[in-house]
């Protein structure tokens, strides 16, 4: 069984560009969520969605960030116009019931470095 | 919302001895869950407790749930040096579609 998926491990931008973050969750798994850690901080929530919905967006900023998860492929967080407070770990986690009834799996997660 | 509160932040004991983190929160849960995270890498599921569960075992880990005191604790007994790495607590906090991670307890295990 494939674990969550995440690409790449690691990623360097300049201030300014566009990061593109990908998440495979588990087979079957229809839920996904991301969150972001900063260095020595635990895990903060972003965003939790279906397919082809995003059904909360709380933790996420309203401007640069934004996520889908299509029918077909991985679920995406992209992050537009990079600022050097961008720089943080990423994690994709997916359960196959919303979170609260089933343990959410964890990628190994995005390492984003902005310089 | 509340994140849970992990304590101490940093622990550092001997091979063989044991280890309790503790977790506190502030709002009414569906459960608590334990994960470990070695460093740089991703989190690692431990154990799941519901709110209606006071103890559970899973092979050296023995997790506590208060709710009356919203606390849990996690031990570790007879701790390993592979042991070594931060432990989160996160909550599933009722009404809400995410879990909320505490800061972590940094423990280290010297051979």
């Amino acid at each position: 069984n494939a674990g969550v998926m995440q690409n790449p491990r690691h990623l360097v931008r300049r201030r300014g560009q566009e990061a593109r973050l990908r998440c495979s969750p588990v087979k079957g798994h229809s839920h996904v969520y991301w969150y972001r850690q900063l260095p020595e901080e635990g895990l903060k929530f972003m965003v939790y969605l279906q397919k082809e919905n995003i059904i909360d967006e709380s933790g996420m900023p309203k401007e640069r960030f934004s996520a889908e998860f299509p029918k077909e492929g991985p679920s995406i967080l992209r992050i537009q116009q990079v600022v050097r407070g961008d720089s943080a770990a990423y994690f994709c986690a997916s359960s196959p019931l919303r979170g609260s009834q089933e343990t959410q799996y964890f990628g190994p997660g995005t390492r984003l470095l902005v310089l | 919302s509340q994140q849970g509160e992990e304590d101490p932040q940093a622990l550092s004991i001997q091979e063989g001895e044991n280890a309790t983190m503790n977790c506190s929160y502030k709002t009414s849960i569906n459960n608590l869950q334990w994960y470990r995270q070695n460093s740089g890498r991703g989190l690692v599921h431990l154990i799941l407790i519901r709110s209606n569960e006071r103890e559970k075992h899973s092979g050296r880990l023995r997790v506590t749930l208060d709710t009356s005191k919203k606390s849990s604790s996690l031990l570790i007994t007879a701790s390993r040096a592979a042991d070594t790495a931060s432990y989160f607590c996160a909550t599933d906090e009722t009404g809400a579609n995410n879990l909320f991670f505490g800061t972590g307890t940094r423990l280290t295990v010297i051979p």
